[in-house]
């Protein structure tokens, strides 16, 4: 059974430093994986979604890295903002539906 | 914005009663899944309809239950509600392996 884990469960900057969402996974036997906010008791935003034959995909200040053969991704954020102060989850997909093996998610504190 | 409707906000039921809770996908998307996001915990799978056959199941019990209409909108079916069953749901959509989107989430709370 895949499992999903994060580190760390939270963390709290002050604004403006880069900083390393961790999340590794179990069976690298995947098909794709994506990260999600969420904003404290809302529906999830996707962010970021990397394709099992990719290594890595930017979007604006984020940037998250695949590597399947150890069973890790990352998600960098660039220059945080108190904007960027959400839950980060990271998902991933076994197969070419909707089913999704999440992590607890990362509480991000980015403080002004 | 994803497109991805779900309705009602809130809800709050008596243990024992049975809820409806509904979800709009976006438009084209085939595939639609549901998930029960505890407090605290990250999203876990409940089931998925592609094409209005469910076609993947997690550890539910059967009176979790669900339906896909030809406009690939969908219903997540409670019925003799538990206090864990308390949470927020969330429904996705997508077409096949394209990138997922999630609405904006239910809050049942079951007292």
């Amino acid at each position: 059974k895949q499992e999903v884990t994060q580190i760390p469960a939270a963390l709290s900057v002050p604004e403006g430093e880069n900083l390393v969402l961790n999340c590794s996974f179990t069976d690298s036997a995947i098909y794709n994986l994506q990260w999600f906010r969420q904003d404290p008791g809302k529906g999830l935003t996707s962010l970021l979604l990397i394709q099992s034959s990719q290594r890595e995909q930017t979007s604006g200040r984020l940037n998250a890295s695949l590597d399947k053969s150890s069973g890790r991704s990352t998600l960098y954020i660039a220059a945080s903002q108190p904007g960027d102060s959400a839950t980060y989850l990271c998902a991933v997909r076994r197969d070419n539906f909707n089913k999704f093996y999440f992590g607890s998610g990362t509480k991000l504190n980015v403080k002004p | 914005e994803t497109g991805v409707t779900q309705s009602p906000t809130h809800l709050i039921k008596t243990r024992g009663q049975q809820v409806t809770l509904r979800c709009s996908s976006q438009s084209g998307h085939n595939t639609v899944s549901w998930y029960q996001q505890a407090l605290g915990q990250g999203p876990q799978f409940i089931f998925q309809y592609y094409r209005e056959e469910e076609n993947g199941r997690g550890n539910f019990p059967p009176r979790f239950s669900g339906l896909q209409f030809p406009n690939y909108s969908s219903e997540l079916n409670v019925n003799a509600l538990e206090l864990d069953d308390s949470a927020l749901y969330l429904c996705a959509s997508s077409l096949m392996d394209t990138e997922a989107f999630f609405g904006q989430g239910t809050r049942l709370t079951v007292v």
